[in-house]
């Protein structure tokens, strides 16, 4: 079955510093991966994508990297500010599919 | 309306009555979603409309939960002898864009059973 693995324990990060999230599947060939932003008490918001013949995708601070060898995307935010302290949501897809959703990573920049 | 709607925001119930969730999704959207997301946990698949076409309900987890979509509009999510491990929040979301998919989510109806 479809599996979705996302870093189960939470990152902590220094304010400035680049924090790289992890986002492996597995018995899937996305098209896209998509990355999604919620903090607590809201819904999830989304952030960007990247499609399966683009290797990054940069918005900003963000950067997506996406290996369709290793099943795998990275999720990049440099100069890290306490205000992307969230949980970051990855979801493989493609079209036609449903849009399924890792456990996602909590993300903590301290000051 | 400007982004996807869901009522009630808050629904406290008693163990055994029904419940109805409502979700307006953003005007023109094909596609909605229900989720259902536990305390501390990630995003649970339960039903997703795409058009005309028939629902894909393989994440319900159990009869006593139905969705129903009239036309590209209104879904309703109905929880059926409510049970204390159905309290989570249920979120909705919809999506236009049929190939890559990105979802506007709702901020969720927070359902707690007693």
């Amino acid at each position: 079955s479809q599996k979705i693995e996302q870093n189960s324990e939470a990152l902590n990060i220094q304010e400035g510093k680049t924090a790289t999230l992890t986002c492996n599947y597995t018995n899937y060939s996305p098209a896209y991966l998509q990355w999604y932003r919620q903090d607590p008490g809201r819904g999830p918001v989304f952030l960007l994508l990247i499609r399966e013949n683009e290797k990054e995708k940069r918005k900003e601070r963000l950067k997506v990297t996406f290996d369709t060898t290793l099943k795998q995307s990275l999720f990049h935010i440099t100069a890290s500010q306490p205000a992307d302290s969230a949980t970051y949501l990855c979801a493989p897809y493609n079209q036609g599919g449903k849009l399924i959703f890792g456990q996602g990573t909590e993300l903590s920049v301290k000051p | 309306g400007a982004g996807v709607s869901q009522s009630p925001s808050n629904k406290v119930t008693e163990k055994g009555k029904d419940v109805e969730l409502r979700c307006d999704p953003i005007s023109g959207h094909t596609a909605l979603y229900w989720y259902r997301q536990r305390l501390g946990q990630g995003l649970e698949f339960l039903i997703y409309f795409q058009g005309n076409s028939a629902p894909d309900k393989s994440g319900l987890p159990s009869d006593r939960f139905s969705a129903e979509r009239t036309g590209e509009s209104v879904s309703t999510l109905t929880i059926q002898r409510t049970q204390q491990e159905d309290s989570a929040v249920y979120l909705c979301a919809s999506s236009l864009a049929e190939e890559t998919g990105e979802l506007f989510f709702g901020e969720g109806s927070r359902l707690t059973v007693l």
